[in-house]
């Protein structure tokens, strides 16, 4: 079974510009989580959806949004991007919602 | 607000010794709580998991013990390699009750010396 697969492996941004991360979850599991990883503040829920609706938002900024599609796969976007936007985001799956998660590898961030 | 303090933020073992990660929580309400292993350029990997009824939890060579009254957990490698250096990050959930949103604590970095 294939795991969770993020896209793109890296990215480089400008300050003030937007970008789109993708996540493809496991095959068959309908929850998709994010989650921002950076040295000084570790690892964060960003938000999670089940079935196409975010159920669960943690503390960050509105510019920070996502959605899901009917198959599962889930979208992240920044908007107007900072410099402490840089960080490696992280998609993690699960079949229900449960706290068994499984995650990618992330996709780097840069914002120069 | 922290509410899962990991320690010690570094580890240094030589091979075929143990390693110990200790974690604290404040939410009496978390009622799962995994540790996840990450390599360098990988994503974290779930490792084990234990819920709050049990006090150990066994599989190979890692261990955790629960302490539900002090609200503390551990992570246990025995016979620790090289390829177990990397980095390792308690977690807490308050699982069903709180879907997929999981508590981290700041991770240990493990280097195993051969």
């Amino acid at each position: 079974k294939a795991g969770v697969t993020q896209t793109p492996r890296y990215l480089i941004k400008t300050r003030g510009q937007q970008v789109t991360l993708s996540c493809s979850p496991i095959s068959g599991h309908r929850s998709v989580s994010w989650y921002q990883q950076t040295p000084g503040q570790g690892l964060q829920f960003l938000f999670e959806y089940f079935s196409e609706t975010q159920r669960n938002k943690g503390n960050f900024p509105g510019r920070f949004s996502g959605r899901q599609f009917s198959n599962s796969r889930s979208e992240m976007n920044v908007s107007t991007l900072e410099l402490g936007d840089s960080a490696l985001y992280l998609c993690a799956s699960s079949f229900w919602g449960g706290p068994e998660a499984f995650f990618g590898q992330g996709t780097r961030l840069t914002v120069v | 607000q922290q509410q899962v303090k990991q320690s010690p933020q570094s580890l240094i073992v030589q091979k075929g010794g143990i390693s110990i990660i200790n974690c604290a929580y404040e939410n009496t309400a978390f009622d799962y709580f995994p540790w996840y292993q990450q390599f360098p350029g990988k994503g974290p990997a779930l490792l084990i998991a234990i819920r709050p009824d049990v006090s150990e939890k066994k599989e190979g060579r890692f261990t955790i013990s629960f302490n539900k009254s002090a609200k503390q957990f551990s992570l246990h490698i025995m016979d620790s390699q090289p390829g177990d250096s990397a980095t390792y990050f308690c977690a807490a959930s308050k699982g069903v009750s709180n879907t997929g949103k999981l508590i981290f604590g700041q991770g240990t970095t493990l280097q195993v010396k051969p």
